[in-house]
């Protein structure tokens, strides 16, 4: 299996802040990647699709980047309604595999 | 817009099986270009794929789950359903059904979830 690895596992951040969430894949992915963000007791939304591509939907300050190994997830000026948990998830391999997710607090 | 609901029980005895239905609407089960599939979540951990199904019966699994898994399709009802056999403790979670092109493992939509306890 591809083991998919997030950094941070948790973080604090302030109304406006810009925030940076890293995954790492055990092996190259291409850009088969895709994001999701979970509210607690809900199901998780998809986010962001083949590394870069915004669902429809989701608002522009949500970005994604990176190809091979290396992945980023952006929000660009944190709102209050951006809380949550986010995972990554590779799509590369049909043994679909998730990160451990990135708990994310407002302060 | 595609809706998911996941029915069934929600106490499963160790040893016994785990079966769930997930009924479709808003769209037929049978549009070809997207897989169905199972997704769980034990309380307070992460997201652990399952498997999926493509509308002809076609299916793939997590080898993880070492074979105690078995998805089917019913078009007529426009539901798939998940058996889970010899249920530990371990499987203890919140089971979401989702859509996914058969292209790829993008989750684009996602049942509510429920939870399922295994426990005597």
């Amino acid at each position: 299996d591809i083991q998919m690895t997030q950094s941070p596992s948790s973080l604090s951040a302030s109304v406006g802040d810009r925030v940076t969430i890293t995954c790492r894949a055990s092996q190259s992915i291409s850009s088969y990647l895709n994001w999701y963000q979970q509210k607690p007791g809900k199901a998780p939304k998809l986010l962001i699709y083949a590394a870069s591509t915004l669902q429809r939907g989701v608002p522009a300050r949500f970005s994604g980047s990176g190809s091979g190994t290396d992945f980023t997830l952006t929000i660009s000026s944190l709102q209050p309604e951006d809380y949550g948990t986010y995972y990554c998830q590779q799509s590369d391999s049909i043994s679909y595999t998730f990160g451990q997710g990135t708990k994310l607090e407002i302060k | 817009q595609v809706q998911l609901q996941e029915s069934g029980p929600g106490l499963v005895k160790p040893s016994e099986t785990l079966s769930l239905n997930c009924t479709v609407s808003g769209g037929s089960i049978s549009r070809t270009s997207y897989y169905w599939g199972w997704i769980r979540q034990p309380p307070g951990k992460g997201l652990e794929w399952i498997g999926s199904i493509y509308y002809t019966g076609s299916t793939y699994d997590n080898p993880s789950l070492k074979s105690r898994v078995t998805i089917s399709v019913d078009t007529s009802k426009d539901q798939f359903s998940l058996n889970l056999r010899s249920v530990t403790a371990a499987d203890t979670a919140v089971y979401y059904c989702v859509r996914h092109l058969a292209a790829g493992g993008t989750f684009e939509y996602w049942g509510q979830g429920t939870l399922v306890t295994v426990s005597s």
